[in-house]
């Protein structure tokens, strides 16, 4: 079975400053992933997803992630942190179970932003 | 554009009666998803529906009972709410199986069992 790891719970970064949220996954085949993003009192919101290809992947609200078939991980950056962007951040990974495709999520990483 | 709806936004109950959460989405989605929301485990699946008229049980189903009699409506129900179901309960859709497709998710539901 599959699973995700997050291995910060919260993380602090200043407004400006650089930021990169680690995700490690477990899958046997070819994953997919993805990170959302959620904001207080809301539902999750796609950040960007891979599935193939480029390993390079661009999101929205200029966060990109990398995948690294060697390192099982696919993590989250961001050059310069807006302090919009506090929220919480799941990354998942989906798998094809023979009826639907279901996600696994980590268990997220909240992120504050520092004036 | 709707979109996924989800209601109530906010519910308290007591122990022992049921409940139900609806959810609804506008796109004509064929699967769709329930989840709950926890501290210390994310987000895990309770039940999908890759169709109406058909649904399968995801990681945490005990307690918890679905039905999808129209493709665009998937709501759940706790028969009789325990303490341990208090959580946040989010509603999700995609539109292909494809293990790339992005589920789309509704704004939650925030259940308080006392």
């Amino acid at each position: 079975a599959q699973s995700v790891t997050q291995p910060d719970i919260h993380i602090t970064v200043s407004e400006g400053a650089s930021l990169e949220l680690r995700c490690n996954y477990s899958y046997g085949a070819t994953p997919y992933l993805f990170w959302y993003v959620q904001s207080p009192g809301q539902g999750l919101q796609l950040l960007l997803k891979y599935f193939s290809g480029d390993t390079l992947v661009q999101g929205i609200k200029g966060f990109e992630a990398e995948f690294k078939r060697s390192q099982s991980s696919f993590n989250l950056r961001k050059p310069s942190v807006h302090w919009s962007d506090a929220a919480e951040y799941f990354c998942a990974v989906g798998a094809f179970t023979g009826t639907a495709s279901k996600l696994t999520f980590g268990t997220g990483t909240r992120l504050q932003v520092t004036l | 554009d709707a979109g996924i709806t989800q209601s109530p936004r906010y519910k308290i109950t007591e122990t022992g009666r049921q409940v139900t959460l609806m959810c609804h989405q506008t796109w004509s989605h064929s699967y769709m998803f329930w989840y709950r929301q926890d501290l210390g485990h994310g987000l895990r699946l309770i039940y999908y529906s890759a169709a109406a008229d058909i649904t399968d049980k995801g990681e945490v189903p005990d307690g918890y009972v679905v039905s999808r009699s129209k493709t665009e409506n998937f709501p759940l129900t706790l028969e009789s709410a325990t303490r341990s179901q208090t959580s946040v309960y989010f509603c999700a859709s995609s539109g292909t199986s494809g293990g790339e497709d992005t589920q789309y998710f509704g704004p939650g539901t925030r259940l308080t069992v006392l």
